[in-house]
């Protein structure tokens, strides 16, 4: 069955520090991967996605991610953490066939001035 | 651009009222999804339509939710009767034929 594992509930890193928030993925096939942010009192916002071709895909707001099959690993990453990237983030995988998306518990990002 | 919209943004209501949410989804997005997201059990399926067509509700308690979509513009969902376990912040999301979901704003609910 299909799973999503975002190890870190919480991480807090000061602003202007880089970020890697950790998402780990089961799944049989290829998958097809998201990114999503929510800020408090918002909804989901889609950060970016992978489906295939080239393995490190980038997104809105500075965000890029790393799909490694051999890890089953999708990483978030940002160079250097602005105050207003604190909100919580979401890892989901995709099968395209069901349309449903699994995700991940979350992972509320804090940021220190 | 386009987006997913949510009616009410908010929503007090007294247990046992009937409570309806609607959703507005992006047009040619043709896979509607209900979720509702909790502090302790997160981000929840409900049920979720394809094509107007109803594929999936085993996430939503069948005894008082149901959810429709009586046209492509509009999908519902429906508590009777509303009870204070049911509150919560309800989400309407809808994908493209690469499953990206978009999310609209949500509807936070208070059963007093």
């Amino acid at each position: 069955a299909q799973s999503v594992t975002q190890p870190d509930i919480h991480i807090t890193v000061s602003e202007g520090a880089s970020l890697e928030l950790r998402c780990n993925y089961s799944y049989g096939a290829t998958p097809y991967l998201f990114w999503y942010v929510q800020s408090p009192g918002q909804g989901l916002q889609l950060l970016l996605k992978y489906f295939s071709g080239d393995t490190l895909v980038q997104g809105i707001k500075g965000f890029e991610a790393e799909f490694k099959r051999s890890q089953s690993s999708f990483n978030l990453r940002k160079p250097s953490v602005h105050w207003s990237d604190a909100a919580e983030y979401f890892c989901a995988v995709g099968s395209g066939n069901t349309g449903k998306l699994i995700f991940g518990q979350g992972t509320t990002l804090q940021v220190k001035p | 651009d386009a987006r997913v919209t949510q009616t009410p943004r908010h929503k007090v209501t007294e247990m046992g009222q009937e409570v309806t949410m609607r959703c507005q989804p992006i047009l040619g997005h043709n896979t509607v999804f209900w979720y509702r997201q909790t502090m302790m059990q997160g981000l929840e399926l409900l049920a979720y339509f394809r094509n107007r067509a109803p594929l999936d509700d085993s996430g939503m308690p069948k005894d008082r939710f149901s959810a429709e979509m009586p046209d492509a513009t509009l999908a519902t969902l429906k508590i009777q009767p509303s009870e204070p376990r049911d509150s919560a912040v309800y989400f309407c999301a809808a994908s493209d034929t690469t499953d990206t979901q978009y999310f609209g704003p949500g509807t936070r609910l208070t059963v007093l």
